[in-house]
């Protein structure tokens, strides 16, 4: 069946570091991929998706890329800011008329001033 | 447009005991779904509909009820509370057409704990 892998966290960041946060995916067909982002105390809104392979998902500074060849998703931001704390996660949908979503585990970031 | 809304916020419950919890969206969506989130679990899908009066189950459906009178409710049932059902509860919504169908928005959660 699908699964998202995504790295284990906690990870604890100073302000204006890079942000990477791995994501690695097994899925049949063509599957729509998703960054959720959940601030404390929150539900999850979605930060940015990309529907097919190549296309890149931005919004907020953040970015990642479908790379059907490696099957990931990576998060990406250039200069995070205390805000940026939070957990996100990694989700897919396998499409194919399905609505369902598959999620990672969640990684949680600290951004410390 | 308020979204997705959840109640209660917060609740408590014996083993054994019966409750329901709310979601409602005023979006007009089609598909809902119940997810709970558990530590180092990630949101785990309990059962979904898309439609009024279409229900399926999801990966975790045991223990838990749902049915869809209407487009704009999705309570979740707990029959008989049991400690495992202790955990956080999202109610989440999407279009059912065209590329948005697969963008869910989701509500603020329940926090439930079954002692």
């Amino acid at each position: 069946g699908d699964s998202v892998t995504q790295m284990e966290g906690p990870v604890t960041l100073s302000e204006e570091a890079f942000l990477t946060i791995n994501c690695t995916y097994t899925a049949t067909g063509y599957p729509s991929l998703f960054w959720y982002v959940q601030y404390p105390g929150e539900g999850l809104q979605l930060l940015l998706k990309a529907t097919k392979a190549d296309d890149k998902g931005s919004n907020k500074g953040f970015e990642a890329t479908y790379r059907k060849e490696t099957t990931s998703f990576h998060l990406e931001k250039g200069s995070v800011q205390v805000s940026d704390s939070a957990v996100y996660f990694c989700a897919l949908s396998s499409g194919a008329g399905s609505y369902q979503l598959t999620f990672g585990k969640g990684t949680k970031l600290s951004v410390i001033p | 447009n308020a979204g997705v809304t959840q109640t209660p916020k917060f609740q408590v419950l014996k083993t054994g005991q019966s409750m329901t919890l709310q979601c409602a969206q005023d979006m007009n969506h089609e598909y809902m779904s119940w997810y709970r989130q558990d530590p180092g679990m990630g949101l785990r899908l309990i059962h979904y509909s898309v439609g009024a009066g279409i229900t399926d189950q999801g990966e975790v459906p045991n223990g838990y009820n749902v049915s869809r009178s209407t487009t704009e409710d999705f309570p979740l049932r707990l029959l008989s509370a049991a400690p495992s059902q202790t955990s956080v509860y999202f109610c989440a919504s999407s279009y059912s057409g065209g590329v948005s169908r697969d963008t869910q928005y989701f509500g603020p959660g329940t926090r439930l704990t079954v002692l």
